[in-house]
């Protein structure tokens, strides 16, 4: 069945790093794929999305590119903050005739920010 | 606009005891579904719902019932809870855009 694979956490950075957040999927037809947050103590909010191969999704200085060739759809920001302190989930949404509207998540990935 | 509303935010059972978790929704998604998250296991879907008076089974759906009368309602229920189903519940509705909307959680606690 589909499947969706993150890259384990925590990641630790300090303030204005880099961040990438790996994130690959395993999937029949063509599905949605979703990157979710998690503040603490909270429900989750949908970061960004992309609906199509080479789809870039951006919200709030991430961005993620759906790759078709290799099934990624890694999350990147130039320069994090503390305030991005939160858990990262990797999504997926069945494509096509097969969309039964069921969303697949992988594990989360926790990010924490050093001033 | 509350979106999707969860009672109770937090409940602490004994093995064996009974409760219903409840959902509801004022956005008129045809869509709902219930997940549960642990630590290191992303969130895993239990049960989900296309519309009023269908439901069907998710990835992880032994030892819970689900029912929609209604469009707004899509309550979770545990008959027997066990410690295994100590987890944080959520609920989930989705438009026709597939955009999905959480409610805040329920934690719950099996002892």
């Amino acid at each position: 069945g589909d499947s969706v694979t993150q890259m384990e956490g925590p990641v630790t950075l300090s303030e204005e790093a880099f961040l990438t957040i790996n994130c690959t999927y395993t999937a029949t037809g063509y599905p949605s794929l979703f990157w979710y947050v998690q503040y603490p103590g909270e429900g989750l909010q949908l970061l960004l999305k992309a609906t199509k191969a080479d789809d870039k999704g951006s919200n709030k200085g991430f961005e993620a590119t759906y790759r078709k060739e290799t099934t990624s759809f890694h999350l990147e920001k130039g320069s994090v903050q503390v305030s991005d302190s939160a858990v990262y989930f990797c999504a997926l949404s069945e494509g096509g005739s097969s969309n039964t509207g069921k969303l697949i998540f992988g594990q989360g990935t926790t990010l924490q920010v050093k001033p | 606009n509350a979106g999707v509303t969860q009672t109770p935010k937090f409940q602490v059972l004994k093995t064996g005891q009974s409760m219903t978790l409840q959902c509801a929704q004022d956005m008129n998604h045809e869509y709902m579904s219930w997940y549960r998250q642990d630590p290191g296991m992303g969130l895993r879907l239990i049960h989900y719902s296309v519309g009023a008076g269908i439901t069907d089974q998710g990835e992880v759906p032994n030892g819970y019932n689900v029912s929609r009368s209604t469009t707004e309602d899509f309550p979770l229920r545990l008959l027997s809870a066990a410690p295994s189903q100590t987890s944080v519940y959520f609920c989930a509705t989705r438009d026709r855009a597939y955009g999905y909307t959480f409610g805040s959680g329920t934690r719950l606690t099996v002892v």
